[in-house]
């Protein structure tokens, strides 16, 4: 299973653009990379998914470079309900997740 | 649909006591999984299943116990609550094994044992 590593915590204002970076060093060829969201005392919620290169959904952007040792989450003009626990993801065809810490987004007004 | 759904919302244990969790998807989803998660910590996946009647441990599965015997339901079982057993308890479901990693969660069971 691919390791990844992300920020504990970030900080930003409303209306802001947010990135979030994940490190995945040793993914494997067949692993994909999602991120989910948590807010306090719920289950996570899928946001995003990809393989390579640039996803792009309603709610978020996904950039993976060549080399997809690392991927970046942006969220494009946070508000206060976008505050929330970030979840980077990476897994090949099987059916286990691994949820590390992630990434405590806090925006503020 | 009304997705996944977990029953009770909370519940306090007495060591020793024993408790079924229930979980349930109206989605037609083959695999189901629960997971716990502990204060400020990640999800940890206690059990899954990839259709009724087969079943897996996960990371971890000691002191739990789970069955399938439908599609829709995926209980999970502790037989002897203990205090380490003080979680939020999620239940999760997803269309199928291929690299499509979406889940789709319940709102959480949380219990404390003491």
């Amino acid at each position: 299973l691919a390791k990844t590593t992300q920020p504990i915590s970030m900080d930003s204002y409303e209306g802001q653009e947010v990135n979030i970076t994940c490190s995945h060093n040793n993914i494997a060829t067949n692993d994909y990379i999602t991120w989910y969201q948590q807010f306090p005392s719920q289950g996570p919620r899928f946001i995003i998914q990809g393989y390579k290169t640039k996803v792009t959904n309603e709610v978020a952007s996904l950039f993976i470079p060549a080399d997809r040792k690392s991927s970046t989450l942006s969220l494009p003009r946070v508000s206060l309900s976008d505050t929330a626990v970030y979840y980077c993801l990476v897994r090949s065809g099987y059916s286990t997740l691994t949820f590390g810490k992630g990434t405590m987004l806090l925006v503020s007004p | 649909n009304a997705g996944v759904t977990q029953t009770p919302k909370f519940r306090i244990l007495k060591i020793g006591q024993s408790m079924t969790l229930q979980c349930t998807q109206d989605m037609n989803h083959n695999y189901m999984y629960w997971y716990r998660q502990d204060p400020g910590m990640g999800l940890k996946l206690i059990y899954y299943s990839v259709g009724a009647g087969i079943t897996d441990k996960g990371e971890v599965p000691n002191g739990y116990n789970v069955s399938r015997s439908t599609t829709e339901d995926f209980p999970l079982r502790l037989e002897l609550a203990a205090p380490s057993q003080t979680s939020v308890y999620f239940c999760a479901s997803s269309r199928s094994e291929s690299s499509y990693n979406e889940q789709f969660f319940g709102p959480g069971t949380r219990l404390t044992v003491l």
